[in-house]
């Protein structure tokens, strides 16, 4: 069975300091995507990324940043000079292609507070 | 406007009474989804469609139907809805083009099954 870990539930940090936010998964298969999403206080679901398990290329985008190690099956999300507008819910999720489906499964979320 | 329109935005409703919420797309995505979030459960899928007349269970589809008969749309049906399906629910649909994933939500529906 598919399975996502977010072992870390609750974090706070002051603006300006950098925060990684951990992934874990679990899968049999061998092709599968990886994806993190953004909750804001406003409740609104924002996708952050796709990865998949094929390319483990680190990917940044701005302050944000995806480390992808399949040895460890991690999928870690840097947030580089935190600002407040950061705080936020964010899940990472797991698709896999067994038997060509794609259900999704998420990890229970990582509440970030930034602030000021 | 890229867009994903859901309806209602919240609902109060009584044990049985049939229910649909409406999620409707703009930007042609072929895959679409449901998903209900709740306190301690997190994020679940209830439904996906890769596209029209394709439709397949996620992780929590007892409850609930979909169709897909047309790309843009994708409604959750409850036929006998149960206290235990009040949720917050979330459309979504993206597409991948060039090995890029795009993917947006609905704004939710707040369900109050009494």
């Amino acid at each position: 069975a598919q399975k996502v870990t977010q072992a870390q539930t609750e974090i706070s940090v002051v603006e300006k300091e950098d925060v990684t936010l951990d992934c874990v998964y679990e899968t049999r298969d061998t092709t599968y995507y990886l994806f993190w999403y953004k909750q804001p206080p406003s409740g609104e679901l924002v996708f952050l990324i796709r990865r998949n398990s094929f390319d483990e290329q680190n990917e940044i985008s701005g302050r944000y940043s995806w480390n992808f190690q399949k040895s460890t099956s991690s999928f870690n999300f840097t947030i580089t000079a935190s600002q407040v507008v950061d705080s936020a819910v964010y899940f990472c999720a797991l698709s896999g292609y067994l038997g060509g489906s794609e259900k999704l499964v998420f990890g229970k979320g990582m509440k970030l507070t930034v602030n000021p | 406007e890229a867009q994903v329109t859901q309806n209602p935005r919240y609902l109060i409703t009584v044990t049985g009474k049939k229910l649909t919420v409406t999620c409707s797309q703009n930007m042609n995505h072929e895959y679409m989804s449901w998903y209900r979030q709740d306190p301690g459960l997190g994020l679940r899928q209830i439904y996906y469609s890769m596209n029209v007349e394709v439709t397949d269970k996620g992780d929590v589809p007892e409850g609930y139907k979909v169709s897909r008969k047309e790309k843009r749309n994708f409604p959750l049906i409850l036929e006998s809805p149960s206290p235990n399906q009040t949720s917050l629910y979330f459309c979504a649909s993206s597409s991948l083009t060039g090995g890029k994933e795009t993917q947006y939500f609905g704004p939710g529906t707040r369900l109050l099954v009494l």
